[in-house]
């Protein structure tokens, strides 16, 4: 079965700096990687995707991706953090090919201090 | 669109009343789907839809029923709340293309419940 853990469920950046928030799955290569992000008191909203096109993925507001299958990572990045950018950010991938169930990881909240 | 709604936004129930928590979505998606997310746990699915008249069981489906009799709502039903079910609930739809690459999936703003 799918796993998903991220590393750090709390990571703190100063605005400008590089944003790296990790996470790996399981060892067999899930068909679809997500990151999501939940802004305070609101839904998830999709960042980016992995489907197997290109293993970086650029995502909305300058995050993006990298899939590293020798390492089962799919670590999101952004290069200089804004502080708009505070927020829980979820990992997420597809169990099969067959549905459209989705294992979540445990979330890392993003502190950004001025 | 109004995309994935939820009612209500809050609610604070006693132990043993029951409730129902409204999923609605005008994207004519085939697939729907209820999670809790609880701190330090992510997001957890409790039951699934992939279709008017199919349901399954996802993670944590203890306590929770669900029915699909249409293809545009999905609701959630506590029949006997606990503090246990004290959480936040998502509910989320898709469109069933996950091998089109278009795969995505779409939460409603949430549910926060308490539940004393």
């Amino acid at each position: 079965a799918q796993s998903v853990t991220q590393l750090g469920s709390h990571v703190s950046v100063s605005e400008g700096a590089l944003v790296l928030l990790r996470c790996n799955y399981s060892s067999s290569v899930p068909p679809y990687l997500f990151w999501y992000v939940q802004y305070p008191n609101q839904g998830l909203q999709l960042l980016l995707k992995y489907t197997s096109a290109a293993t970086l993925v650029k995502g909305i507001n300058g995050f993006e991706a990298e899939f590293k299958k020798s390492e089962t990572s799919f670590h999101l990045t952004k290069p200089s953090a804004h502080m708009s950018d505070a927020a829980e950010y979820f990992c997420a991938v597809s169990e099969g090919y067959n549905t459209d169930k989705l294992i979540f990881g445990t979330g890392t909240r993003l502190q950004v201090f001025p | 669109n109004a995309g994935v709604t939820q009612t209500p936004k809050f609610q604070v129930l006693k132990t043993g009343q029951s409730m129902t928590l409204q999923c609605a979505q005008d994207m004519n998606h085939e697939y729907m789907s209820w999670y809790r997310q609880d701190p330090g746990m992510g997001l957890r699915l409790i039951h699934y839809s992939v279709g008017a008249g199919i349901t399954d069981q996802g993670e944590v489906p203890n306590g929770y029923n669900v029915s699909r009799s249409t293809t545009e709502d999905f609701p959630l039903r506590l029949l006997s709340a606990a503090p246990s079910q004290t959480s936040v609930y998502f509910c989320a739809s898709s469109s069933l293309l996950l091998l089109a690459g278009e795969f995505e999936q779409f939460f409603g703003p949430g549910t926060r419940l308490t539940v004393l």
